[in-house]
């Protein structure tokens, strides 16, 4: 059974530019989360979806955006970048909504110029 | 709000040696408790989980980990470490419908 797979695993942008970056979930899987990954701040939660349903939402700047389609893919934009988006950022998957665990993507490292 | 405190930035253990890495949590309600651990450059691969049942959870590359309501622990245990468990370990909580909070993560270096 394939993992969660996110594509690309690595992009260079420069500042002011746009991003976006996709999450294949585990087939079945319907709730996809993403997560920023940085040194400083470690692991923030960024938004949640279920079944096409942004259900929830951390505290990032309305430059972070996502969606998610019929088929449970789900993809994240960044607008407007700024040097501080440099991180990992992680998709992860899991069954239904509500939390008996989650299975993380490799992560697409982000390195803004 | 819920919490994760992992109070050690780094765990130096020997090879062979029993390893644990802390864990305390705060949350509303009951918890659900997981480990994961993140090889450089890679993504986090889930270890173990606590929901419901037995407090002792055992997990993936024998891992363990003890749920201790009355302290909010989840300390994460290893009879034997191995060079090979060096990496980074992350603690986080959740209750139902809410979202993962993580720890800032234990750096663990295992040495022969």
């Amino acid at each position: 059974k394939a993992g969660v797979t996110q594509t690309p695993r690595y992009l260079i942008k420069t500042r002011g530019q746009q991003v976006t970056l996709s999450c294949s979930p585990i087939s079945g899987h319907r709730s996809v989360s993403w997560y920023q990954q940085t040194p400083g701040q470690g692991l923030q939660f960024l938004f949640e979806y279920f079944s096409e349903t942004q259900r929830n939402k951390g505290n990032f700047p309305g430059r972070f955006s996502g969606r998610q389609f019929s088929n449970s893919r789900s993809e994240m934009n960044v607008s407007t970048l700024e040097l501080g988006d440099s991180a990992l950022y992680l998709c992860a998957s899991s069954l239904a909504e509500g939390n008996y665990g989650y299975t993380f993507g490799s992560g697409t490292r982000l390195t803004v110029v | 709000a819920q919490s994760v405190a992992q109070p050690e930035d780094q765990v130096n253990v020997a090879e062979g040696n029993p390893l644990t890495v802390k864990c305390t949590y705060s949350v509303s309600g009951n918890p659900y408790l997981f480990w994961y651990v993140q090889y450089p450059n890679r993504g986090l691969q889930f270890l173990l989980k606590y929901i419901t049942g037995d407090n002792l959870v055992k997990g993936s590359y024998g891992f363990e980990a003890e749920f201790n309501k009355s302290q909010t622990s989840f300390h994460l245990k290893k009879p034997s470490a191995l060079v090979s468990d060096s990496a980074l370990y992350f603690c986080a909580v959740s209750s139902p419908y809410s979202t993962l909070t993580f720890g800032k993560g234990t750096m663990l270096l295992v040495s022969p």
